[in-house]
């Protein structure tokens, strides 16, 4: 069974661009989350999706956005990027909202924006 | 709210010496319990859990980490560590029921020397 899968790998913008991340969950698995990984600030929590809605936000501004479509795969988008914005970002899917137990990652995008 | 700290940010241990990686959470409901880990420019690996039952977890790798309610402590163990081991490895929570969110503890940093 493939895993979590996230494109691009990498990804190099300027400020004030947007840019938007993509997540395929591993098959069956119909609840992804995102986290943004930076060295200041950790691994942080930014969003829950189940069944297309959005069940949980982290403490993030409204600049960050998300969303999932019927088929469970995900994107999140980042406006008017900001050189704080510069991380790894990673998807996690699971099969059921409330199965963190089983929850896998993928390899995370790594956004750099000069 | 939950919230996970990790004392040591980083950890120099030689080969084949035994290793404890600390980890103390807060929570006012029930949760999970996890270990990640981090290679250089890759996702997070589930090295194991806690969810409940016996208060010892094992992972295939030799790795262990003991749930201690009291203490309110998961820290993680090896008795025997690898140059291999050398990578970040994060504590991590979760509530028991209704989300995936991971709270993650700021990390610490496994550095195996020959």
């Amino acid at each position: 069974k493939a895993g979590v899968t996230q494109t691009p790998r990498y990804l190099i913008k300027t400020r004030g661009q947007q840019v938007t991340l993509s997540c395929s969950p591993i098959s069956g698995h119909r609840s992804v989350s995102w986290y943004q990984q930076t060295p200041g600030q950790g691994l942080q929590f930014l969003f829950e999706y189940f069944s297309e809605t959005q069940r949980n936000k982290g403490n993030f501004p409204g600049r960050f956005s998300g969303r999932q479509f019927s088929n469970s795969r995900s994107e999140m988008n980042v406006s008017t990027l900001e050189l704080g914005d510069s991380a790894l970002y990673l998807c996690a899917s699971s099969i059921d909202r409330g199965s963190s137990y089983e929850q896998y990652f993928g390899p995370g995008t790594r956004l750099t924006v000069t | 709210a939950q919230s996970v700290t990790q004392l040591d940010s980083q950890v120099p241990v030689f080969e084949e010496a035994p290793v404890e990686l600390r980890c103390n959470y807060s929570s006012s409901v029930s949760v999970y319990l996890f270990w990640y880990v981090q290679y250089p420019n890759q996702g997070l690996q589930l090295l194991l859990k806690y969810l409940s039952g016996s208060t010892l977890v094992e992972s295939i790798n030799g790795f262990e980490a003991e749930f201690n309610k009291s203490q309110t402590s998961f820290h993680l163990r090896k008795p025997s560590v690898h140059i291999s081991d050398t990578a970040e490895y994060f504590c991590a929570v979760s509530r028991s029921y209704n989300t995936d969110k991971l709270i993650f503890g700021t990390g610490t940093r496994l550095q195996v020397f020959p």
